[in-house]
């Protein structure tokens, strides 16, 4: 496609129940980047797939958080038993080898 | 090791000149720029790699100091739709195989008429 694309946009969940974010990285690119960014704060880093090599997983914050990249393409990021400090917007990059980030519109997501 | 910007704020009139600066305590090969606007995804600005390179885009530049692991960001003759957050997002080590960044806290820019 043209752009990032990250579905779904908002999402609201209970405290406890798991979710998965979906991001469909613009066709080509090699790298994909899931970024999480709290309300007024700056982009912290999650996790990173750069074609077959293995992910780098080192900014995962629990072992609640997990990442696949199927295909080399589509990307799942799952957090289970959500609490209300994963409450944030995730968003999803990604880029050709030594390019710039194009950042996908991110998800809202609120833990209530 | 997330680089430091400085400074946290700034506001401007139409017109005038502004530079903000990420320092990194770690080795750099590369420094890339992104500006977002409240409510929108982060667009991509520019990346400099390891070499002292200078890049400008209109009237937005930056230069890259390696040695002293420092970046700044010129924004000359601002414009309303300069207003924004910039994020500078840093990419650690000698050989620059990774492709991934870690970014700064933000700059909040605001240009007023």
């Amino acid at each position: 496609g043209a752009g990032v694309s990250q579905s779904p946009s908002n999402k609201v969940t209970e405290k406890g129940k798991d979710v998965e974010l979906r991001c469909d990285p613009i066709s080509g690119h090699t790298a994909l980047y899931w970024y999480r960014q709290s309300l007024g704060q700056g982009l912290e880093f999650l996790i990173y797939f750069q074609g077959n090599s293995a992910p780098d997983k080192s900014g995962l914050p629990s072992d609640r958080f997990s990442a696949e990249r199927t295909g080399g393409s589509v990307s799942t990021l799952t957090i289970q038993r959500t609490q209300q400090e994963d409450s944030a917007v995730y968003l999803c990059a990604s880029s050709s080898y030594f390019g710039g980030y194009t950042f996908g519109s991110g998800t809202r997501l609120t833990v209530v | 090791q997330q680089p430091v910007q400085s400074p946290q704020a700034v506001i401007l009139r139409e017109g005038e000149d502004a530079v903000i600066n990420c320092s990194s305590s770690k080795a750099l090969y590369s420094v890339h720029w992104y500006r977002q606007k409240h409510g929108e995804a982060p667009v991509f600005l520019m990346i400099l790699l390891k070499g002292g390179e200078q890049k400008g885009h209109d009237k937005i530049s930056a230069s890259f100091n390696e040695k002293k692991q420092q970046s700044s960001l010129y924004l000359t003759a601002s414009q309303l739709s300069y207003s924004g957050t910039y994020f500078c997002g840093t990419e650690e080590g000698k050989t620059g195989n990774t492709g991934k960044l870690i970014f700064g806290q933000g700059t909040t820019l605001q240009v007023k008429p």
